[in-house]
């Protein structure tokens, strides 16, 4: 059975602080790594993919490590429009299908 | 600008109820998906296409059947609504593999079934 595991917090941080989470993946075979964001009563939306070589984009910034099986997220300079749930997402080979973790949630306060 | 769109945010049903949800996507694109998300649970997939008339069950497709007669269009139906069917649905959709994986989500529909 394939599993995505995550600390369902919450995080409570205060604006300006870094904060990461964590996550493992349960299926060796896994092809493609994601992070989305969801906000409360919405839809979640791709926040970023993660690549082996790491990647970031502005104030985020993805890691993966294969061996361990393990992708983290890290948030730096935090801002109030930052409280969300993220979700760990892998995708596997063949189909794109999607696994989601059940999700971490933030809280940044003022 | 890329718009997946759910027939009704909110809905009330009986037990034993058929139950139509309906998803519409103006991308053109081939894949689309269903899934359910409950506290705790988090999101599930319920059954996916990669193509009209084409369909995959997903992780939980036991009191749900799917329809597929149109590109854009994707249905879920509950044939016999049950208590435990009561969720938030959620509609996605996709590029093939060898364009894009990131999945466009529609806003729920928001099930309860009394």
């Amino acid at each position: 059975r394939k599993e995505v595991e995550q600390d369902p917090g919450p995080f409570n941080v205060p604006e300006g602080a870094t904060v990461a989470f964590n996550c493992t993946y349960s299926n060796s075979a896994s092809q493609s790594f994601f992070w989305y964001r969801q906000d409360c009563r919405k839809e979640p939306k791709l926040l970023m993919s993660v690549y082996s070589s790491g990647n970031e984009d502005g104030r985020f910034t993805a890691q993966l490590n294969r061996a361990s099986q393990y992708i983290s997220l890290l948030i730096r300079d935090s801002k109030l429009s930052d409280s969300a749930t993220y979700l760990c997402v892998v995708m596997d080979s063949g189909y794109s299908t999607l696994t989601f973790g059940k999700g971490t949630m933030l809280l940044v306060s003022p | 600008d890329v718009k997946v769109t759910q027939s009704s945010r909110y809905l009330v049903k009986r037990t034993g109820e058929k139950v139509f949800l309906e998803c519409v996507q103006d991308m053109d694109h081939e894949n689309m998906f269903w899934y359910r998300q409950d506290p705790g649970l988090g999101l599930r997939l319920i059954y996916f296409s990669y193509d009209v008339k084409m369909k995959e069950k997903g992780d939980i497709p036991e009191g749900y059947s799917v329809s597929r007669e149109k590109k854009e269009r994707f249905s879920l139906i509950l044939e016999s609504a049950s208590t435990n069917q009561t969720s938030m649905y959620l509609c996605a959709s996709s590029f093939p593999p060898n364009n894009s994986y990131e999945q466009y989500f529609g806003p729920g529909t928001r099930l309860t079934v009394t």
